[in-house]
């Protein structure tokens, strides 16, 4: 069935580093890819989403782009803040929309 | 625009026990679903409301049902409660089509089996 796995945290990193969050998924056709930030104390928040092969979804500064050659969606940021720490979630909703899978969650603090 | 809302918020029962939740979705939006999320699962989606009808289904036993009322509205209900319950229970609305829609989540609500 479709799966999403995505990189194990925790992942520290200090401000204005580059972050890259891995993501990969396993799908028939062409599912729906997202990221969801869950700030802490916070419900789970759209960041992004790309539904067809080379989109790229950004907002906020992070950026992410469907490959279908390599079955990934990586999430990246040029430049990290204190506010981005938060547990950020790789979601795929598969092709017919009757199924929506997250990854484990990747658990992200910026230290100043 | 009022979010997703969900009560109660917290929730302390005991094995057996039944148990209702209830989510209230953004105005206009009419798919409403349902994800429990535990440490040791993560986020698992239980079962996708639309137009009062149950459209899509994870991989959850019979124990766990909802429904959907003409104003959108869900509730979810979990019958005879186990340890394995506990989870933070989260609800999410979109307009019409979650693929394509943005999905927003409400806070959860946090269910404690003992």
């Amino acid at each position: 069935g479709d799966s999403v796995t995505q990189m194990e945290g925790p992942v520290t990193l200090s401000e204005e580093a580059f972050l890259t969050i891995n993501c990969t998924y396993t799908a028939t056709g062409y599912p729906s890819l997202f990221w969801y930030v869950q700030y802490p104390g916070e419900g789970l928040q759209l960041l992004l989403k790309a539904t067809k092969a080379d989109d790229k979804g950004s907002n906020k500064g992070f950026e992410a782009t469907y490959r279908k050659e390599t079955t990934s969606f990586h999430l990246e940021k040029g430049s990290v803040q204190v506010s981005d720490s938060a547990v950020y979630f790789c979601a795929l909703s598969d092709r017919t929309g009757n199924q929506f899978y997250f990854g484990t969650g990747t658990s992200l603090t910026v230290i100043p | 625009k009022a979010g997703v809302t969900q009560t109660p918020r917290y929730l302390i029962k005991t094995r057996g026990q039944q148990v209702t939740l209830s989510c209230s979705p953004i105005s206009g939006h009419r798919s409403v679903s349902w994800y429990q999320q535990t440490p040791g699962q993560g986020l698992q989606f239980l079962f996708e409301y639309f137009s009062e009808t149950q459209r899509n289904k994870g991989n959850f036993p019979g124990r766990f049902s909802g429904r959907q009322f003409s104003n959108s509205r869900s509730e979810m209900n979990v019958s005879t409660l186990e340890l394995g319950d506990s989870a933070l229970y989260l609800c999410a609305s979109s307009t019409v089509d979650r693929r394509l829609d943005t999905q927003y989540f409400g806070p959860g609500t946090r269910l404690t089996v003992l």
